[in-house]
Protein backbone atom coordinates (compact mmCIF):
# COMPACT_ATOMS: atom_id res chain seq x y z
CA UNK A 1 0.00 0.00 0.00
CA UNK A 2 1.07 3.49 -1.26
CA UNK A 3 2.16 5.96 2.74
CA UNK A 4 1.59 9.22 2.55
CA UNK A 5 2.30 11.00 -0.38
CA UNK A 6 3.20 15.38 -0.97
CA UNK A 7 3.75 17.30 -3.68
CA UNK A 8 6.06 18.81 -4.84
CA UNK A 9 9.54 17.57 -2.75
CA UNK A 10 11.03 21.03 -2.88
CA UNK A 11 9.81 24.37 -3.71
CA UNK A 12 11.63 27.78 -3.96
CA UNK A 13 9.15 30.95 -4.02
CA UNK A 14 10.28 34.78 -3.21
CA UNK A 15 8.47 37.02 -0.94
CA UNK A 16 5.05 38.02 -1.15
CA UNK A 17 4.38 34.68 -3.62
CA UNK A 18 1.47 31.98 -3.02
CA UNK A 19 2.23 28.56 -2.38
CA UNK A 20 -0.11 25.19 -3.06
CA UNK A 21 0.82 22.40 -1.28
CA UNK A 22 -0.45 19.21 -1.55
CA UNK A 23 -1.29 15.80 0.01
CA UNK A 24 -2.77 12.29 -0.51
CA UNK A 25 -3.46 10.09 2.34
CA UNK A 26 -3.14 6.73 3.44
CA UNK A 27 -6.47 5.20 1.32
CA UNK A 28 -8.77 4.40 3.78
CA UNK A 29 -8.06 7.15 5.56
CA UNK A 30 -10.19 10.53 6.37
CA UNK A 31 -8.10 12.56 8.75
CA UNK A 32 -5.07 15.08 7.73
CA UNK A 33 -3.04 17.06 9.46
CA UNK A 34 -0.60 19.80 8.55
CA UNK A 35 2.35 20.60 10.37
CA UNK A 36 5.53 23.17 10.21
CA UNK A 37 9.31 21.93 11.06
CA UNK A 38 11.29 24.72 11.14
CA UNK A 39 15.20 23.69 10.96
CA UNK A 40 15.91 22.25 14.37
CA UNK A 41 12.68 22.12 16.13
CA UNK A 42 9.57 19.89 16.27
CA UNK A 43 6.90 19.53 14.30
CA UNK A 44 4.11 22.81 14.76
CA UNK A 45 0.36 21.83 14.28
CA UNK A 46 -1.46 23.99 11.33
CA UNK A 47 -4.74 22.22 10.31
CA UNK A 48 -6.58 19.18 10.62
CA UNK A 49 -9.25 18.02 8.38
CA UNK A 50 -11.56 15.28 8.97
CA UNK A 51 -14.50 13.87 6.78
CA UNK A 52 -13.69 17.25 4.72
CA UNK A 53 -14.37 19.66 7.93
CA UNK A 54 -11.73 21.55 9.78
CA UNK A 55 -11.38 19.87 13.55
CA UNK A 56 -8.46 22.11 14.73
CA UNK A 57 -6.47 25.25 13.88
CA UNK A 58 -2.79 25.93 15.41
CA UNK A 59 -1.47 29.00 16.05
CA UNK A 60 -0.66 30.49 12.38
CA UNK A 61 -2.33 33.38 10.68
CA UNK A 62 -5.16 33.84 8.55
CA UNK A 63 -2.28 34.00 5.58
CA UNK A 64 -2.65 30.18 5.80
CA UNK A 65 -5.67 28.25 4.71
CA UNK A 66 -6.13 24.47 3.74
CA UNK A 67 -8.97 22.57 2.66
CA UNK A 68 -9.71 18.49 2.41
CA UNK A 69 -11.25 17.17 -0.70
CA UNK A 70 -13.97 14.28 -0.95
CA UNK A 71 -10.94 11.85 -1.81
CA UNK A 72 -9.59 12.72 1.25
CA UNK A 73 -6.26 14.66 -0.84
CA UNK A 74 -5.70 17.98 1.55
CA UNK A 75 -4.29 21.26 0.06
CA UNK A 76 -1.93 23.81 2.07
CA UNK A 77 -2.17 27.31 0.77
CA UNK A 78 -0.34 29.91 2.31
CA UNK A 79 -0.38 33.73 1.01
CA UNK A 80 1.84 36.62 0.89
CA UNK A 81 4.80 34.15 1.58
CA UNK A 82 7.44 35.78 4.38
CA UNK A 83 11.66 34.41 4.98
CA UNK A 84 9.66 32.93 8.22
CA UNK A 85 7.70 30.30 6.51
CA UNK A 86 10.83 28.66 5.36
CA UNK A 87 10.42 24.98 6.29
CA UNK A 88 9.81 21.71 5.95
CA UNK A 89 5.51 21.41 5.74
CA UNK A 90 4.35 17.91 6.93
CA UNK A 91 1.33 15.83 5.99
CA UNK A 92 0.12 13.08 8.37
CA UNK A 93 -2.59 10.72 7.69
CA UNK A 94 -4.53 8.91 10.55
CA UNK A 95 -8.12 6.84 10.55
CA UNK A 96 -9.16 8.93 12.90
CA UNK A 97 -9.04 12.60 14.88
CA UNK A 98 -6.50 11.46 17.61
CA UNK A 99 -5.19 8.15 16.53
CA UNK A 100 -1.60 6.75 15.12
CA UNK A 101 -0.46 9.89 12.62
CA UNK A 102 1.39 8.46 9.20
CA UNK A 103 3.90 10.97 8.08
CA UNK A 104 4.51 11.89 4.82
CA UNK A 105 8.38 12.94 3.45
CA UNK A 106 7.45 16.22 3.79
CA UNK A 107 7.51 19.61 1.02
CA UNK A 108 10.83 21.67 1.66
CA UNK A 109 9.67 25.16 1.22
CA UNK A 110 12.30 27.98 0.55
CA UNK A 111 11.33 31.46 0.64
CA UNK A 112 13.96 34.32 -0.46
CA UNK B 1 0.15 26.06 28.96
CA UNK B 2 0.06 22.93 27.79
CA UNK B 3 3.57 21.39 26.95
CA UNK B 4 5.61 18.45 25.83
CA UNK B 5 9.62 19.01 27.33
CA UNK B 6 12.42 16.92 25.98
CA UNK B 7 14.89 18.55 28.02
CA UNK B 8 17.94 16.84 26.52
CA UNK B 9 18.45 18.63 23.19
CA UNK B 10 21.54 16.22 22.46
CA UNK B 11 22.96 12.62 23.43
CA UNK B 12 25.30 10.52 22.58
CA UNK B 13 25.68 7.25 23.58
CA UNK B 14 28.35 4.38 22.30
CA UNK B 15 26.75 1.39 20.08
CA UNK B 16 25.64 -0.94 22.71
CA UNK B 17 24.93 0.80 25.34
CA UNK B 18 21.28 1.93 26.66
CA UNK B 19 19.82 4.44 26.01
CA UNK B 20 17.05 6.46 28.03
CA UNK B 21 15.33 9.64 26.76
CA UNK B 22 13.18 11.91 28.54
CA UNK B 23 9.68 13.64 27.62
CA UNK B 24 7.64 15.47 30.34
CA UNK B 25 4.67 16.83 29.77
CA UNK B 26 2.28 19.21 31.96
CA UNK B 27 -1.21 18.34 31.14
CA UNK B 28 -3.69 17.14 33.94
CA UNK B 29 -5.37 14.26 32.57
CA UNK B 30 -3.85 10.74 31.25
CA UNK B 31 -3.01 12.36 27.42
CA UNK B 32 -2.17 9.70 24.40
CA UNK B 33 1.56 10.07 24.12
CA UNK B 34 3.43 9.27 21.22
CA UNK B 35 6.86 8.52 20.31
CA UNK B 36 8.41 9.10 16.86
CA UNK B 37 11.71 9.27 15.18
CA UNK B 38 12.94 10.97 12.06
CA UNK B 39 15.87 9.86 10.15
CA UNK B 40 17.75 12.49 7.79
CA UNK B 41 16.10 13.08 4.65
CA UNK B 42 13.03 11.10 5.98
CA UNK B 43 9.73 11.60 7.54
CA UNK B 44 8.34 11.13 10.53
CA UNK B 45 8.23 7.61 11.94
CA UNK B 46 6.06 5.99 14.71
CA UNK B 47 7.84 4.11 16.93
CA UNK B 48 5.13 3.36 19.74
CA UNK B 49 2.11 4.96 21.36
CA UNK B 50 0.21 4.74 24.57
CA UNK B 51 -3.43 5.69 24.95
CA UNK B 52 -4.69 3.30 28.06
CA UNK B 53 -3.92 0.21 29.70
CA UNK B 54 -0.18 -1.46 30.47
CA UNK B 55 2.38 1.75 30.99
CA UNK B 56 4.87 -0.17 29.87
CA UNK B 57 4.99 0.15 26.12
CA UNK B 58 6.40 -1.96 23.41
CA UNK B 59 7.16 -0.37 20.03
CA UNK B 60 9.31 -1.04 17.11
CA UNK B 61 13.29 -1.61 16.23
CA UNK B 62 13.60 -2.66 20.12
CA UNK B 63 12.14 0.63 21.51
CA UNK B 64 9.65 0.51 24.91
CA UNK B 65 8.27 3.75 26.78
CA UNK B 66 7.05 3.88 30.12
CA UNK B 67 4.13 5.65 30.84
CA UNK B 68 4.43 7.52 34.72
CA UNK B 69 1.67 9.37 35.81
CA UNK B 70 3.18 10.56 39.10
CA UNK B 71 6.22 11.96 37.02
CA UNK B 72 4.17 13.26 34.08
CA UNK B 73 6.74 11.71 32.01
CA UNK B 74 6.90 8.78 28.81
CA UNK B 75 10.63 8.30 28.40
CA UNK B 76 11.60 5.74 26.00
CA UNK B 77 14.52 3.27 25.98
CA UNK B 78 16.39 1.17 24.46
CA UNK B 79 18.70 -1.81 26.14
CA UNK B 80 21.14 -2.25 23.48
CA UNK B 81 21.62 0.94 20.72
CA UNK B 82 22.80 0.12 17.14
CA UNK B 83 24.70 2.75 14.77
CA UNK B 84 21.49 2.91 12.88
CA UNK B 85 19.35 4.54 15.02
CA UNK B 86 21.34 7.29 14.91
CA UNK B 87 18.45 10.07 14.29
CA UNK B 88 15.99 12.77 15.89
CA UNK B 89 13.47 11.54 18.46
CA UNK B 90 10.64 13.29 19.12
CA UNK B 91 7.79 12.78 22.06
CA UNK B 92 4.35 14.19 20.87
CA UNK B 93 1.03 14.83 23.40
CA UNK B 94 -2.70 14.76 22.23
CA UNK B 95 -4.27 16.09 25.70
CA UNK B 96 -7.82 14.70 24.92
CA UNK B 97 -8.96 12.14 22.32
CA UNK B 98 -10.42 14.94 20.15
CA UNK B 99 -7.24 17.31 20.37
CA UNK B 100 -4.25 18.18 18.26
CA UNK B 101 -1.33 16.37 18.65
CA UNK B 102 1.70 18.58 20.19
CA UNK B 103 5.40 17.81 19.36
CA UNK B 104 8.32 18.04 21.59
CA UNK B 105 11.41 19.60 20.32
CA UNK B 106 13.09 17.18 19.30
CA UNK B 107 16.64 14.65 20.64
CA UNK B 108 19.00 14.24 18.66
CA UNK B 109 20.93 10.98 19.15
CA UNK B 110 24.40 10.04 18.36
CA UNK B 111 25.98 6.96 18.00
CA UNK B 112 29.86 6.53 18.89
CA UNK B 113 31.24 3.60 16.97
Amino acid sequence: DAGVTQSPTHLIKTRGQHVTLRCSPISGHKSVSWYQQVLGQGPQFIFQYYEKEERGRGNFPDRFSARQFPNYSSELNVNALLLGDSALYLCASSMAVVDTQYFGPGTRLTVL
Amino acid sequence: AQSVTQPDIHITVSEGASLELRCNYSYGATPYLFWYVQSPGQGLQLLLKYFSGDTLVQGIKGFEAEFKRSQSSFNLRKPSVHWSDAAEYFCAVAPNRDDKIIFGKGTRLHILP
